[in-house]
């Protein structure tokens, strides 16, 4: 069955460590996303991508950045972590086809601690 | 004006009532809806799509009003295993293929 798994599922890092967190789907989408979840906050978008070499930015990408070399990871890397970038982040993947968004896959989170 | 906007609750209700939800995009030219289920901060999942026509799966009854722009969810007969997070999800941005989502609704139903 297709999936999409992120891994880490827990990190703890220090402040101003580089993180990269892994996103990989078998669904075989052209979209990607990597949201935050924090509470009082929902989720947020960071970055997304709509195929390979495609990235962009979601409204809180600062000190986040993401590249995509294929179609199935988006990694999501930390410059330079910082306590505020404590939080649950949620890879997803969806397609998107004759104008309309297909049901978009979540992973499973990680949960990230800076300390 | 947030694109998507919810209200947060909770919503308490005792089983076996009915519930609904609204919620309100802000771009008119949106045209995929859906609504997720979250439990307890693990993974969103999809609970329904929602079409133009309005759908029903079960209990759940999903709505669109174009007009004034808001989509509703509607749950009948609450069973306790209803207790999570409801997200609405809207498509938006430039192409339209980005995804974003309010900030969920809570509900909680008692015995």
């Amino acid at each position: 069955d297709a999936e999409i798994t992120q891994s880490p599922r827990h990190k703890i890092t220090e402040t101003g460590r580089q993180v990269t967190l892994a996103c990989h789907q078998t669904w075989n989408h052209n979209n990607m996303f990597w949201y935050r979840q924090d509470l009082g906050h929902g989720l947020r978008l960071i970055h997304y991508s709509y195929g390979v070499h495609d990235t962009n930015k979601g409204e809180v990408s600062d000190g986040y950045s993401v590249s995509r070399s294929n179609t199935e990871d988006l990694p999501l890397t930390l410059e330079s972590a910082a306590s505020s970038q404590t939080s649950v982040y949620f890879c997803a993947s969806s397609e998107w086809g004759q104008g309309f968004n297909t049901e978009a896959f979540f992973g499973q989170g990680t949960r990230l601690t800076v300390v | 004006r947030k694109e998507v906007e919810q209200d947060p609750g909770p919503f308490n209700v005792p089983e076996g009532a009915t519930v609904a939800f609204n919620c309100t995009y802000s771009n008119s030219a949106s045209q995929s809806f859906f609504w997720y289920r979250q439990d307890c901060r693990k993974e969103p999942k999809l609970l329904m799509s929602v079409y133009s026509s309005g759908n029903e799966d079960g209990r759940f009854t999903a709505q669109l009003n174009r007009a004034s722009q808001y989509i509703s969810l509607l749950i009948r007969d609450s069973k306790l295993s209803d207790s999570a997070t409801y997200l609405c999800v809207v498509n938006g941005g430039t192409g339209f293929q980005k995804l974003v989502f309010g900030t969920g609704t809570r509900l909680l139903v008692s015995p």
